[in-house]
């Protein structure tokens, strides 16, 4: 059963500071990896998708990197901004399209 | 990506009463999930819902308890019966969209809270 690890479970940083998010997953037999970000009470909205075959995605201030041997995937942020604050999940996608969550990492971005 | 349209966005139930969840998509889709988020929890998916077939339930959940109906490509509900306190979660559907690169798509939760 695969198993999605985020790592830390919450970050609180100064307006400005880059954010590293960290996601481990346990089985490397992934069909593709994505960030998505959930505000209080919300539903996902997703951020960033990386299919198995590719090693990161970029879009504007956002960066992911995928290890798929190592089962290891890093959402970076940069320069963060107060809206940024959010709850950021990590889900795999097997071939039978169950996702699997992490936890996720609460981001707290001061001003 | 798909835009799902998902209602509604919160309610506050008694228990014992049932919820229906609707879940609108802009374009036909061949799978939709449904899934609940517990509070402080992560996602945990209910079903799986096709067109034309019966939804496939995961591991601890069942008909009886949610039914969902698949009418046709775009549309899909979820109900939540004879609710009890338990039950207060977010549910959300969600849409898989691989071949057009786009990955999973969500609709915007349902907040049930049970009374």
């Amino acid at each position: 059963k695969q198993e999605v690890t985020q790592i830390p479970a919450a970050l609180s940083v100064p307006e400005g500071e880059n954010l590293v998010l960290n996601c481990s997953f346990t089985d490397s037999a992934i069909y593709n990896l994505q960030w998505f970000r959930q505000d209080p009470g919300k539903g996902l909205t997703s951020l960033l998708l990386i299919q198995s075959s590719q090693r990161e995605q970029t879009s504007g201030r956002l960066n992911a990197s995928l290890d798929k041997s190592s089962g290891r995937s890093t959402l970076y942020i940069a320069a963060s901004q107060p809206g940024d604050s959010a709850t950021y999940l990590c889900a795999v996608s097997p071939n039978d399209y169950k996702l699997s969550f992490g936890a996720g990492t609460t981001v707290t971005v001061r001003a | 990506s798909a835009v799902i349209s998902q209602k509604p966005s919160r309610d506050i139930c008694q228990r014992g009463t049932s919820l229906t969840i609707q879940c609108q998509v802009d374009s036909q889709v061949t799978m939709m999930f449904w899934y609940r988020q517990q509070p402080g929890q992560s996602l945990t998916l209910i079903a799986t819902a096709n067109q034309g077939s019966e939804a496939t339930y995961e591991s601890g959940f069942v008909i009886d308890k949610f039914p969902i109906s698949r009418p046709n490509l775009t549309f899909s509900t979820l109900t939540v019966s004879n609710m009890s306190p338990e039950d207060s979660s977010i549910y959300l559907c969600s849409v898989e969209e691989s071949l057009r690169n786009y990955g999973y798509t969500f609709g915007s939760g349902t907040r049930l809270t049970v009374v």
